[in-house]
């Protein structure tokens, strides 16, 4: 059971967008950045978005992130094949003295 | 370009503990606000972070804080994770990464280690 709730899978077709969502508490998304990471099987995750926001250099701008209260969304426009991976969603939580606290991640499959 | 690379055994016996080592290589550890953290995630599932060390001072996943410790080797550039009293259950790939101060992002990740518990 994670501590920030992301739906198992998504789909679309490329072109298409899609939306991930993340949902957490006061402790977490609700005063902390949220980050987002992109991971293909077999290899080490990739950071997506962080601050919320913000697209690390390399990262096409396909890719974008929101949050608002205690639920952050990440939003992807013109799908494309390359797109399908697990997306976790993570934060600082700080309850019991801070940590970091991940979403149980989001298989996209592009159609 | 930093690099940071996991190293340690990839077998270790139930009740015993669990130590790997990730070195890091571009930068120096001891230099910059980042946050030297490990990360792990069994096969098939999500991940779970397991801690992170910044200038002595550390923080950890309190369903894993009475067996982690994570320490810091400035002289070696590299930083550790003990696990101890492990079972089958903290069988997982473990990721070494840095994170930056004030998001918590992580910006570099290891190739990560599978480590099996097993007798």
């Amino acid at each position: 059971q994670s501590v920030l709730t992301q739906p198992p899978s998504a789909s679309g077709t490329p072109g298409q967008g899609v939306t991930i969502s993340c949902s957490g508490s006061s402790s977490n998304i609700g005063s902390n950045f949220v980050n987002w990471y992109q991971q293909f099987p077999g290899t080490a995750p990739k950071l997506l978005i962080y601050s919320n926001n913000q697209r690390p250099s390399g990262v096409p701008d396909r890719f974008s992130g929101s949050k608002s209260g205690t639920s952050a969304s990440l939003a992807i426009s013109g799908l494309q094949s390359e797109d399908e991976a697990d997306y976790y969603c993570a934060a600082w939580d700080d309850s019991l003295n801070g940590h970091v606290v991940f979403g149980g991640g989001t298989k996209l499959t592009v159609l | 370009q930093v690099q940071l690379q996991e190293s340690g055994p990839g077998l270790v016996k139930p009740s015993q503990t669990l130590s790997l080592t990730c070195t890091v290589s571009g930068g120096s550890i001891s230099s910059g606000s980042y946050y030297w953290s490990w990360i792990r995630q069994p096969a098939g599932k999500g991940l779970e972070w397991i801690g992170r060390i910044y200038s002595g001072s550390t923080n950890y996943n309190p369903s894993l804080k009475s067996r982690v410790t994570i320490s810091v080797d400035t002289s070696k550039n590299q930083f550790s994770l003990k696990l101890s009293s492990v079972t089958a259950a903290d069988t997982a790939v473990y990721y070494c990464a840095r994170a930056q101060g004030g998001s918590s992002s992580i910006h570099y990740w290891g190739q990560g280690t599978l480590v099996t518990v097993s007798s």
